[in-house]
C-alpha cells in the first residue's frame, strides 16, 4: 500500500510569515494526527481528525496553527505567522482505527516536513 | 506533556550485541507501543503490547510490559547496523484519549 504523503519535505521562512503543510494519509484511514518534533525530542500531539471532525486538539496553539481535513481524506496544517520556536518537522500520520478503540492499531507516519523559522 | 520516558537517552554497542531500552510512564495505559525513526525520517510501528499482556515477541524484538511498575522494555538481539535509530514508546494515556510519545533512546551500532 502507498504510504502517508507529506509535501513539501523541507521549508524556511522568516518569523512572521505564514506556512502551510500537506499530508495524503493511507486509503481508507479514517485517523489522522498531526505531531510536532523538536529536534531531539519525541513528538508531541498537534491534533487528531477521525474523518473530518476534530477529535482532539487540545494542544494545539490555536492563535496561530489552524488545521482542516476537508472530506475526511487529505489535511493541512498552517502557521500564521509562525515564530522561532515553531521550527520543528511536523509529522502527519493516520491509523485504521477509529473511536474508543483506535488506539488498538498502529500509526503509520510520513517522513515529515521540516520548517526553519529564521 | 509527554506521558512516558526511555532510558537511557542514548545507548552505543556493537554489532552483534543486544540492546535494551526502557520506558517509564505515569497513568494508567491500555495500549504501549514502540517505534523507530531513522535519522530524517517518520516513525515506524515496531511492536503493540496491550495492557493484559506480559511479554510479546516479533523477530529480533522482544518487549516486555509491567502495570504494576508502568514500565515496558525493548530488547533487540544480535543487533546490526542497520537497527541504529531512535527508538520511541508512545502510550494511550488511559483517559487522557490521545497517543502519546516518549523522549526516545538514541541506539547506535557500531559494526
Amino acid at each position: 500500500e502507498a504510504g502517508v504523503a507529506q509535501s513539501p519535505r523541507y521549508k524556511i521562512i522568516e518569523k512572521r510569515q505564514s506556512v502551510a503543510f500537506w499530508c495524503n494519509p493511507i486509503s481508507g484511514h479514517a485517523t489522522l494526527y498531526w505531531y510536532q518534533q523538536i529536534l531531539g525530542q519525541g513528538p508531541k500531539l498537534l491534533i487528531q481528525f477521525q474523518n473530518n471532525g476534530v477529535v482532539d486538539d487540545s494542544q494545539l496553539p490555536k492563535d496561530r496553527f489552524s488545521a482542516e481535513r476537508l472530506k475526511g481524506v487529505d489535511s493541512t496544517l498552517k502557521i500564521q505567522p509562525a515564530k522561532l520556536e515553531d521550527s520543528a518537522v511536523y509529522l502527519c500520520a493516520s491509523s485504521l482505527g477509529r473511536g474508543a478503540n483506535r488506539f488498538n492499531s498502529p500509526l503509520h507516519f510520513g517522513n515529515g516536513t521540516r520548517l526553519t523559522v529564521t | 506533556s509527554q506521558q512516558g520516558e526511555e532510558d537511557p537517552q542514548a545507548l552505543s554497542i556493537q554489532e552483534g550485541e543486544n540492546a535494551t531500552m526502557n520506558c517509564s510512564y505515569k497513568t494508567s495505559i491500555n495500549n504501549l507501543q514502540w517505534y523507530r525513526q531513522n535519522s530524517g525520517r517518520g516513525l515506524v510501528h515496531l511492536i503493540l503490547i496491550r495492557s493484559n499482556e506480559r511479554e510479546k515477541h516479533s523477530g529480533r524484538l522482544r518487549v516486555t510490559l509491567d502495570t504494576s511498575k508502568k514500565s515496558s522494555s525493548l530488547l533487540i538481539t544480535a543487533s546490526r547496523a542497520a537497527d541504529t535509530a531512535s527508538y520511541f514508546c508512545a502510550t494511550d494515556g488511559g483517559a487522557t484519549n490521545k497517543l502519546i510519545f516518549g523522549t526516545g533512546t538514541l541506539l547506535a551500532v557500531q559494526p
